[in-house]
């Protein structure tokens, strides 16, 4: 079974629209840590969150906000206003002690922002 | 910019050769992962080095190898190469020796085996 999973493979909005990636995860640790990467069309993966099993807080920065519920086991990621520059591959992922804190990898979804 | 540098940015190589990819994480990160990134098999981890041990390993071909040196730079050699290792190689650092530590990517070397 999938530890992470990102069912939506790819997402099409058009600018200004909000959008909500989903993550669901599975985990039997009580520590463990989320979280989000960006990956735009340049290819670089980029850092956006890392949230741990203790903090259920949702976090907002700027458009970005991130919904952490345990008692679903989903950390999900809204853009608000989304725009163009947003348009990337999202990943979720998951470091547990089962693991070894390894970090366990979605398979990402991509989101596309039309003009 | 993360910080972490990769070279070369691209390599074409043909089918049974070998190639060696190079890193250099972000300073003060002890910590180098390395990933491989093909589009029928998303973000595959291969291998971590702290401190110039290697720490973890995942999914990681026998003909591929990697090592870290004293100055904390990285290596990945990949030998006897197939058109299936073509794919998207990332280099990412941190500072621990944990994944719950964030990871910060370099751009990575697009590998083209003809």
């Amino acid at each position: 079974a999938q530890k992470v999973t990102q069912a939506q493979t790819e997402i099409s909005v058009v600018e200004k629209e909000d959008v909500t990636l989903d993550c669901v995860y599975e985990t039997r640790d009580t520590t463990y840590y989320l979280f989000w990467y960006k990956q735009p069309p340049s290819g670089e993966l980029v850092f956006l969150i890392r949230r741990n099993s203790f903090d259920e807080q949702n976090e907002i920065s700027g458009r970005y906000s991130w919904n952490f519920q345990k008692s679903t086991s989903s950390f999900n990621f809204t853009i608000t206003a989304s725009q163009v520059v947003d348009s990337a591959v999202y990943f979720c992922a998951l470091s547990e002690a089962d693991s070894n804190y390894q970090l366990i990898w979605g398979a990402g979804t991509k989101l596309i922002i039309k003009p | 910019d993360s910080g972490v540098t990769q070279t070369p940015k691209h390599l074409i190589t043909a089918t049974g050769q070998r190639v060696t990819l190079r890193c250099s994480p972000r300073s003060g990160d002890l910590s180098v992962y390395w990933y491989q990134q093909s589009l029928d098999q998303g973000l595959q981890f291969l291998i971590q080095y702290y401190n110039g041990e290697e720490r973890a390993k995942g999914n990681i071909l026998e003909r591929f190898s990697a090592q870290q040196f004293p100055d904390l730079h990285s290596e990945l050699n990949l030998s006897s190469l197939e058109l299936g290792d073509s794919a998207l190689y990332f280099c990412a650092s941190s500072v621990g020796g944990s994944d719950y530590n964030e990871q910060f990517f370099g751009p990575g070397t697009r590998l083209t085996v003809l």
